[in-house]
């Protein structure tokens, strides 16, 4: 099973307001990430999990919050985001941390809007 | 430094026509090479990779990639489109342990 479950698929939510985004996985992968997507462009990385200890932190604001609480789970919490936060958010994982030879796995996405 | 370019932001193709999606790369190490497929609102799927084996990568759906060293690219084709390949293509590249880059991306338009 190569997959990558993510929950919502979509949010809307105001400025105001607190939320969560969850991901997970069941194959055993010790490497997970956050990525931000806006329209038509690549995915751009936010933070790397690696052995549920936050190994990147791509300078994202701290209006974005991750959590692992376990080998299988990655959560992204949400306060007080702007309407340019709005995009897809996709979650990864893959064996280990090591992107030049183990292949990332992605989830389908949150298609996040923040009004 | 690293850093990907897709060569084409559009390609427009008809059903049963090749498909050849360009990339070229630049890389200070011995790269590790994807090619990654997103259709509409969905999640990136890997069509294949290169770590330094065969030269020739076969993936899945009837794509394959070349790696040329001497020409920095990593081209992905398909001898016969499908309306189902219409997608976003992204090359995305790694030389080092910390994290992929990607390319900004080509949009397949394939028509009947």
């Amino acid at each position: 099973d190569t997959e990558v479950t993510q929950t919502p698929k979509h949010l809307v939510m105001g400025m105001t307001n607190k939320k969560s985004l969850k991901c997970e996985q069941h194959m055993g992968h010790r490497a997970m990430y956050w990525y931000k997507q806006k329209a038509k462009k690549p995915p751009e990385l936010m933070f790397v999990y690696s052995y549920e200890k936050l190994s990147i932190n791509e300078s994202v604001p701290s209006r974005f919050s991750p959590e692992c609480p376990n080998s299988s789970l990655l959560n992204l919490h949400l306060h007080a985001l702007q309407p340019e936060d709005s995009a897809l958010y996709l979650c990864a994982s893959s064996p280990e941390y090591r992107p030049r030879a183990d292949t990332q796995y992605f989830g389908p996405g949150t298609r996040l809007t923040v009004l | 430094a690293q850093s990907v370019t897709q060569l084409d932001s559009h390609v427009s193709v008809s059903e049963g026509t090749p498909v050849l999606l360009r990339c070229n790369y630049s890389s200070s190490y011995s790269p590790s090479l994807f090619w990654y497929v997103q259709h509409p609102n969905k999640g990136l799927q890997l069509l294949l990779k290169y770590t330094s084996a065969a030269t020739l990568v076969k993936g899945i759906n009837g794509f394959e990639a070349e790696f040329k060293k001497s020409e920095t690219s990593f081209h992905l084709t398909k001898p016969s489109a499908h309306m189902s390949d219409a997608a976003e293509y992204f090359c995305v590249v790694s030389d080092s342990f910390q994290k992929l880059v990607f390319g900004t991306g080509t949009r397949l338009l394939v028509s009947p």
